[in-house]
């Protein structure tokens, strides 16, 4: 596709399920990142992947959450036992690999997940 | 640890004035700066990345300029119009991997 796609653009949940939020990144971009953005928080980074790998977990808030990479596109980000707190807007970025750190990311219009 | 401030975090202006945003930034170094508009709902849209190397980025109606030595990065917006009403968020990459470190955003009001 033209841009960066993200699915359901909206989840509403009860606590304690599990959610899977997907990200569909512009073909040919090899680095993909996911952000969260919340009330009080601001836009916060997650986690980082260079084709399948992520070398940067950094931003990962707890066990809870966990994210994955196939065949250098699709990326899932999936959240177990949800929380309150996890209420947020889940967003994606791409970006073409290379010099990574001179490359624009590119956004998704996100997921917006709600924990009842 | 970088922080980013926007000031103001506010902004409501009629139409026609020309405005400047303000970002600042703790640790100067950085790879690059980007500005970013968002609408209500959606996502980002990406408006100038200014690289370490450089001291301003212009498109259209919109300049930012970048000084690294004092921590500070403006975007300034000539003759606004309503449909430039929108939060506007500045990022930097300081170290590795590209990561984004957001401001919390200007909300900017254009009225006819």
């Amino acid at each position: 596709g033209a841009g960066v796609s993200q699915s359901p653009s909206n989840k509403v949940t009860e606590k304690g399920k599990d959610v899977e939020l997907r990200c569909d990144p512009i073909s040919g971009h090899t680095a993909l990142y996911w952000y969260r953005q919340s009330l009080g928080q601001g836009l916060e980074f997650l986690i980082y992947f260079q084709g399948n790998s992520a070398p940067d977990k950094s931003g990962l808030p707890s066990d809870r959450f966990s994210a994955e990479r196939t065949g250098g596109s699709v990326s899932t980000l999936t959240i177990q036992r949800t929380q309150q707190e996890d209420s947020a807007v889940y967003l994606c970025a791409s970006s073409l690999g290379g010099d990574r750190r001179n490359q624009p990311q590119h956004f998704g219009d996100g997921t917006r997940l709600s924990i009842l | 640890k970088q922080e980013v401030t926007q000031i103001p975090a506010a902004l409501s202006v009629p139409e026609g004035e020309n405005l400047v945003l303000n970002c600042s930034f703790t640790d100067s170094a950085i790879y690059n700066l980007q500005w970013f508009r968002q609408d209500p709902g959606k996502g980002l849209t990406s408006l100038l990345l200014i690289q370490s190397s450089q001291r301003e980025q212009t498109s259209g109606r919109l300049n930012a300029s970048l000084d690294k030595s004092s921590g500070r990065s403006t975007l300034y917006i000539a003759a606004s119009q309503p449909g430039d009403s929108a939060t506007y968020l500045c990022a930097c990459v300081s170290g590795g991997y590209n990561k984004l470190i957001f401001g919390a955003g200007t909300r900017l009001a254009v009225h006819p």
